[in-house]
């Protein structure tokens, strides 16, 4: 099993549609959790930390629930420019692998208009 | 532009010839990360440093693989008697602390023909 696991899509939504990606995780020496974007073909950007408290940036919110090991990313309002891979990211929490990220598969979002 | 710089963008070479890929981290970030994306997967994680040190290499890192970063700023990955399978993005990253995000290069992407 996979130490992160997401549902690699393709999730195909109409512009202004909210979409809904989930991500679980096995590794429990994983203490946090980031959303990053990927263009075709480009590098992996930061989007957002994810927090248990959940967190928000304008049309996105990410959750996590350390209980179920499970994270969420909720984009309202989809935009064109939204289309991109979403990759669900654990950060290891100690020992020598400290700092070391996990990624899942990514998510493929394409927003049409 | 401050950000994660790696070269060649591209490399295209015959199986069996060795590649050396560079890596210049922001400036202020001692800790600095390999990674290897393969198409529909999410990245790898290959070796890390902190400053000049080596603290981790994945199984992933097989003996033709040597990662070092002599003086703590730039990082060098190298690959000896490249493989077909060796066939990947070579992704650079860097942090200014172990719980920090990280920030990535624009990749090498290898091609072994």
């Amino acid at each position: 099993r996979k130490e992160v696991e997401q549902d690699p899509g393709p999730f195909n939504v109409p512009e202004g549609a909210t979409v809904a990606f989930n991500c679980t995780y096995s590794n429990s020496a994983s203490q946090s959790f980031f959303w990053y974007r990927q263009d075709c073909r480009k590098e992996p950007k930061l989007l957002m930390s994810v927090y248990s408290s959940g967190n928000e940036d304008g049309r996105f919110t990410a959750q996590l629930n350390r209980a179920s090991q499970y994270i969420s990313l909720l984009i309202r309002d989809s935009k064109l420019s939204d289309s991109a891979t979403y990759l669900c990211v654990g950060l290891n929490a100690g020992g020598t692998s400290y700092g070391k990220l996990t990624f899942g598969q990514g998510t493929i979002l394409t927003v049409h208009p | 532009d401050t950000g994660v710089s790696q070269n060649p963008r591209h490399k295209i070479t015959k199986r069996g010839q060795n590649v050396t890929f560079r890596c210049d981290p922001i400036s202020e970030h001692n800790r600095l990360y390999w990674y290897r994306q393969t198409l529909g997967q999410g990245p790898e994680f290959l070796t890390y440093f902190q400053n000049e040190a080596q603290l981790e290499k994945s199984r992933l890192l097989s003996d033709r693989f040597s990662a070092e970063r002599p003086k703590g700023s730039f990082s060098t990955l190298e690959i000896q008697r490249t493989e077909q399978g060796d066939s990947a993005m070579y992704l650079c990253a860097s942090s200014s602390d172990a719980n920090q995000p990280q920030h990535f290069g624009d990749g090498t992407r290898l091609s072994i023909l």
